[in-house]
């Protein structure tokens, strides 16, 4: 069975410092990856999304960037965090046109 | 405008009652699909049930069915025998198309259930 990993849980990080968060899927191949954030009481926004190792396309303008240097790892990184940067981040996968299965999260505290 | 509508911040259901829980969508594709997601307070997203646009039924998933109402756009969450491990958030989601598509989702509903 699929099952998909983020890390780390949770994150305090000072503004100015850079992020990394990693999220990997196991148990299927080629999949769709997916960056969401979801601020507080809010639904979630999709950051960038995958096709293919190499293949980013973002759908929202900010100091964040992704990248996919293997087929089933995601990655999310900033050089600079903002305050505003703070929420809960949600990798997800899909086979297309299938459902998007979403990781545990990772909550990002920007101090 | 917003594509997902989720107009109830909050909803209160006695247990073993049915609760609905409403969804409208705005599209001109003809082709999508709509989602309902469940967020428990450890925040992971857990899908619950889909509906495509071209499914000729509702969606049923043990406790779970879609009320789909294609005419007038809506896409009901309801929630028969409510537990009190079903007290959550709750998102409607929709993808458009049938490509790599986001979803977009509704601001969702605090489902609160009452021993």
């Amino acid at each position: 069975s699929q099952t998909i990993h983020q890390w780390p849980a949770t994150l305090v990080q000072p503004v100015g410092s850079p992020l990394s968060l990693e999220c990997t899927v196991e148990g299927t191949s080629n999949p769709n990856l997916y960056w969401y954030r979801q601020a507080a009481g809010r639904g979630l926004q999709l950051l960038f999304y995958s096709v293919g190792i190499g293949q980013i396309s973002s759908e929202v303008p900010q100091n964040l960037s992704a990248s996919r240097p293997q087929d089933r790892q995601f990655i999310l990184s900033s050089k600079k965090l903002l305050l505003s940067d703070s929420g809960f981040y949600l990798c997800a996968w899909s086979v297309l046109p299938d459902t998007q299965y979403f990781g545990p999260g990772t909550r990002l505290t920007v101090l | 405008a917003q594509k997902i509508t989720q107009t109830q911040p909050g909803m209160f259901v006695q247990e073993k009652e049915a609760v609905t829980l409403d969804c409208t969508y705005d599209t001109s594709d003809p082709s999508y699909g709509l989602f309902w997601y469940k967020q428990p307070s450890s925040g992971e997203m857990i899908f619950l049930i889909y509906q495509g646009s071209y499914d000729q039924q509702n969606a049923t998933e043990g406790r779970y069915s879609l009320n789909f109402q294609k005419a007038r756009k809506s896409a009901n969450l309801v929630i028969s025998a409510s537990q009190l491990g079903d007290s959550a958030m709750y998102f409607c989601a929709m993808r458009e198309g049938t490509g790599a598509n986001n979803l977009f989702f509704g601001t969702g509903t605090r489902l609160t259930v009452i021993p």
